[in-house]
């Protein structure tokens, strides 16, 4: 299976602030990544497919890039909205791997 | 906009079989463009990639389930299944059904779509 590593496991932040975080693979997966975010008690939602393609409705303050082994996502500019917990997940190969996640928390 | 909703017995006992239906609506599950999975999440960590099915047939699941699970689909009633064989308390999650898209040009797409979940318990 391809392992994916994700930090931090835990990130505190202010509105308004710049957020990257990053995203290992345990091998190449090339650009086959995709950034998901999770609230409480809801189901994920896709944010960027293919490392860095933005999903419909997503807002453009979210950005993907990297490829092989090394990716990160991107908040230009942190939103209430956005206080979230985010995975990673590779779809280069079977099994579909996720990453742990990222809580992105209010400072 | 397609929708997806899980449906099936919230509770379970060790050793039995868990048994859910993601019912598609809003679209066709037999379209050629999407792969249908279940993911699962046990409360407070992370999301697992159980299997997904396509519905030309071709089925892949995780190796760490393979045993256990079977995938399947209804075309006619446009849902797909998950049968879980010989829960434990380790199976205790959220149960996610999920389509995977996929462009002839971009490739796969991610999981574009989620049903809300539902939450399944192993206890005696």
């Amino acid at each position: 299976d391809i392992q994916m590593t994700q930090s931090p496991s835990t990130l505190s932040a202010s509105v308004g602030d710049r957020v990257t975080i990053t995203c290992r693979a345990s091998q190449s997966i090339s650009s086959w990544l995709a950034w998901y975010q999770q609230k409480p008690g809801k189901a994920p939602k896709l944010l960027i497919y293919k490392a860095s393609s933005l999903e419909s409705g997503v807002p453009s303050r979210f950005s993907g890039s990297g490829s092989g082994t090394e990716f990160t996502l991107t908040i230009s500019s942190l939103q209430p909205d956005d206080y979230a917990t985010y995975y990673c997940q590779q779809y280069n190969d079977y099994p579909r791997t996720f990453g742990q996640g990222t809580k992105l928390e209010i400072k | 906009q397609v929708q997806l909703e899980e449906s099936g017995p919230g509770l379970l006992k060790p050793s039995q079989t868990l048994s859910l239906t993601c019912t598609v609506s809003g679209g066709s599950i037999s379209s050629g463009s999407h792969y249908w999975s279940w993911i699962r999440q046990p409360a407070g960590k992370g999301l697992e990639w159980i299997g997904r099915i396509y519905t030309s047939g071709s089925i892949s699941y995780n190796p760490s389930l393979k045993s256990r699970v079977t995938i399947s689909a209804d075309t006619s009633k446009n849902q797909f299944s998950l049968k879980l064989s010989s829960v434990t308390a380790a199976d205790t999650a959220v149960y996610y059904c999920a389509r995977e898209g996929y462009d002839i040009l971009t490739g796969y797409l991610g999981f574009q779509q989620w049903g809300q979940g539902t939450l399944v318990t192993v206890s005696s």
